[in-house]
């Protein structure tokens, strides 16, 4: 299917495990994006991606890595989860007219 | 820090009415989105504003864009019970050479009464 996906959708983790959030993208756009969503915080940019094996930390990197070793994919890892870490997290991907394309989401819990 | 901020926070409405929502921002930017989310979904984008223009439309919405006054404001009319969604302004950075990224407001949550 031609988009962006995300998985899981859903996941319940226990702190300082480690959990990888997968996106991938089918249109070859350069650039990808990862969000966290909060109440009271609205979106927030965590990580970002101009190419593959390019990466830059956005407003809110501590805790987070991410690797793009293919155009089409862009992993975010908690390294060690925290319970402060829970929240809906978003990847998108940008056309060439800024405009930005974004997955469903994933909804991560940190118990 | 949030670089654009929606005003109001929350907006209720009956269907057929318009609905007005403001978005002002801090530094000069390249560009200003507009983008919808409903409940338990991700973003959609809505549409795009330069900061040369001052007006702009796309069926039922239209978005003003005042750099003067570093504000913004999206107009929907003739509203429908599917337009409940929260709303999102998005402002790009006009420095550095970051207009990649885009800086989120809080949101305007509309709901739409049939």
């Amino acid at each position: 299917d031609a988009g962006i996906t995300q998985s899981p959708r859903y996941k319940i983790t226990e702190t300082g495990r480690q959990v990888t959030l997968m996106c991938h993208q089918t249109w070859s756009h350069s650039y990808m994006f990862w969000y966290r969503q909060d109440l009271g915080h609205g979106l927030r940019l965590i990580y970002y991606s101009a190419a593959a094996d390019i990466t830059d930390k956005g407003e809110v990197p501590d805790g987070y890595v991410v690797s793009r070793s293919k155009t089409e994919n862009f992993p975010l890892t908690l390294e060690s989860a925290t319970r402060s870490q829970t929240s809906v997290y978003f990847c998108a991907s940008r056309t060439s007219y800024y405009e930005q394309y974004f997955g469903p989401g994933t909804r991560l819990t940190v118990t | 820090s949030q670089q654009g901020e929606e005003d109001p926070q929350a907006l209720s409405i009956q269907e057929g009415e318009n609905a007005t929502m403001n978005c002002s921002y801090k530094t000069s930017i390249n560009n200003l989105q507009w983008y919808r989310q409903n409940s338990g979904r991700g973003l959609v984008h809505l549409i795009l504003i330069r900061s040369n223009e001052r007006e702009k439309h796309s069926g039922r919405l239209r978005v003003t864009l005042d750099t003067s006054k570093k504000s913004s404001s999206l107009l929907i009319t003739a509203s429908r019970a599917a337009d409940t969604a929260s709303y999102f302004c998005a402002t790009d950075g006009n420095s550095g050479g970051s207009n990649y990224k885009l800086t989120f407001g809080k949101g305007t949550l509309l709901t739409v009464n049939p």
